[in-house]
């Protein structure tokens, strides 16, 4: 079991905005520590898609965000694309420096 | 542009030892500011971290897996390792390497490696 949760799964239709949860603790996000979310496509390594909450590394499209409140974060896809289809992971740390993955989110697009 | 890619076999018996090397191009594992890590995933499961690493020698190793784990690093040839001992068939997954990026208010993994499949069976 996850320390951050996430649903197991969500969907959209194209061009519809869906959002992904990541709820932590006070020992992770509501300490101050970041989310982080990563992309992994069918049979890839996963990929960063958002670091330090809100940021976007060079080439992810605007369509996606990331925002953090409290003991949780939230990504958010607009303008949802069939190449969106992916498994969805927020990350955090923790006081004891150990790294933590939530669960996962599935998302698929109808 | 950084690249990482590991190597090791692919298939281990159990209560032996899982040792896998991940090769750095593109960048110097001595880079200020950046951490190294382990992370893996079983068939079909989540993300779980292993184990990260400073090149002056900090090491953090997950909790879960403490026990187990030793990372390694050889400067000399911008590589570093991990070995997982006592292995069982739950420690079969896709093992993956990444930098880590370490800020004041946490860490976060990129890129990574392609990864690579160890499975545990006799």
């Amino acid at each position: 079991q996850s320390v951050l949760t996430q649903p197991p799964s969500v969907s959209g239709a194209p061009g519809q905005r869906v959002t992904i949860s990541c709820t932590g603790s006070s020992s992770n996000f509501g300490a101050g520590y970041d989310a982080h979310w990563y992309q992994q496509l069918p049979g890839t390594a996963p990929k960063l898609l958002i670091y330090a909450n809100t940021n976007r590394p060079s080439g992810v499209p605007d369509r996606f965000s990331g925002s953090k409140s409290g003991t949780s974060a939230s990504l958010a896809i607009t303008g949802l694309q069939a190449e969106d289809e992916a498994d969805y992971y927020c990350q955090s740390y923790d006081s004891s420096l150990n790294v933590l993955f939530g669960g996962g989110t599935k998302l698929t697009v109808l | 542009q950084l690249q990482l890619q590991e190597s090791g076999p692919g298939l281990v018996k159990p209560s032996e030892t899982l040792s896998l090397t991940c090769s750095v191009s593109g960048g110097s594992i001595s880079s200020s500011g950046y951490w190294w890590g382990w992370i893996r995933q079983p068939p079909g499961k989540g993300l779980e971290w292993i184990g990260s690493f400073y090149y002056s020698g900090n090491t953090y190793y997950s909790p879960s897996l403490k026990s187990r784990v030793a990372i390694s690093v050889d400067m000399s040839k911008n590589q570093f390792s991990l070995k997982l001992s006592s292995v069982t068939a739950a420690d079969t997954a896709v093992y993956y390497c990444a930098r880590t990026r370490i800020t004041i208010s946490g860490n976060w993994f990129d890129p990574w490696g392609q990864g690579t499949l160890v499975t545990v069976s006799s």
